[in-house]
């Protein structure tokens, strides 16, 4: 059965940083690409971030580039997000999102639970 | 960015109903579409990729159609798990992967 369990979310003031990891189990890890997709509360889905099988291909939103890195460790089953400069435009639930491919083609065929951030002084 | 248009925003309908969401992109995106459900609290659930290809699991009385720019998603007779909001959400032309604005599925 495909997991994913999302951890790092907490409330950090406007400017700050965070690290949500994601943990994977269930599937060979190392053989897909993964995605962020956050949720503003109330509001729908927005794509963030993706990373190739290998980490060697990245993706941003225009709405993070620069200020947001994905990355992941094949050895842990782990995917990252690190987050900089962090706006309170940013706060959302967090997903982490199997891609169905090992690149950056195809769609999110599995879904973590999420991880909340919100960014408030 | 390829813009995801999904109509109504919101419905209310009855169990047993037949229930027709629309999803329409700016440009074409042939059938790289995906559909999904997410219930209050919960993650988004994939429901069918490729436009009409039902993922593993899907109750049969959940369809997808179109190709293109316009596609639907269909429940045939609408269920009390089937209350949710249903997004669509195109993987053809990349960065970024774009989400409709989400449908609400109300009880009637």
């Amino acid at each position: 059965e495909v997991q994913l369990v999302e951890s790092g979310g907490v409330v950090v003031q406007p400017g700050g940083s965070l690290r949500l990891s994601c943990a994977a189990s269930g599937f060979t890890f190392d053989d897909y690409a993964m995605h962020w997709v956050r949720q503003a509360p109330g509001k729908g889905l927005e794509w963030v971030s993706l990373i190739s099988w290998d980490g060697g291909s990245t993706y941003y939103a225009d709405s993070v580039k620069g200020r947001f890195t994905i990355s992941r460790d094949n050895s842990k089953n782990s995917l990252y997000l690190q987050m900089n400069s962090l706006r309170a435009e940013d706060t959302a639930l967090y997903y982490c999102a199997k891609a169905n491919y090992y690149d950056s083609s195809g769609y999110m065929d599995y879904w973590g639970q999420g991880t909340l951030v919100t960014v408030s002084s | 960015a390829i813009r995801m248009t999904q109509s109504p925003s919101s419905l209310s309908a009855s169990t047993g109903d037949r229930v027709t969401i629309t999803c329409r992109a700016s440009q074409g995106i042939s059938s790289y579409l995906a559909w999904y459900q997410q219930k209050p609290g919960k993650a988004p659930k994939l429901l069918i990729y490729a436009a009409s290809t039902l993922q593993s699991g899907v109750p049969s009385r959940f369809s997808g159609s179109g190709s293109g720019t316009d596609f639907t998603l269909t429940i045939s007779c609408l269920q009390s798990e089937d209350f949710a909001t249903y997004y669509c959400q195109q993987y053809y032309s990349y960065p970024p992967w774009t989400f409709g604005q989400g449908t609400k599925v109300e009880i009637k």
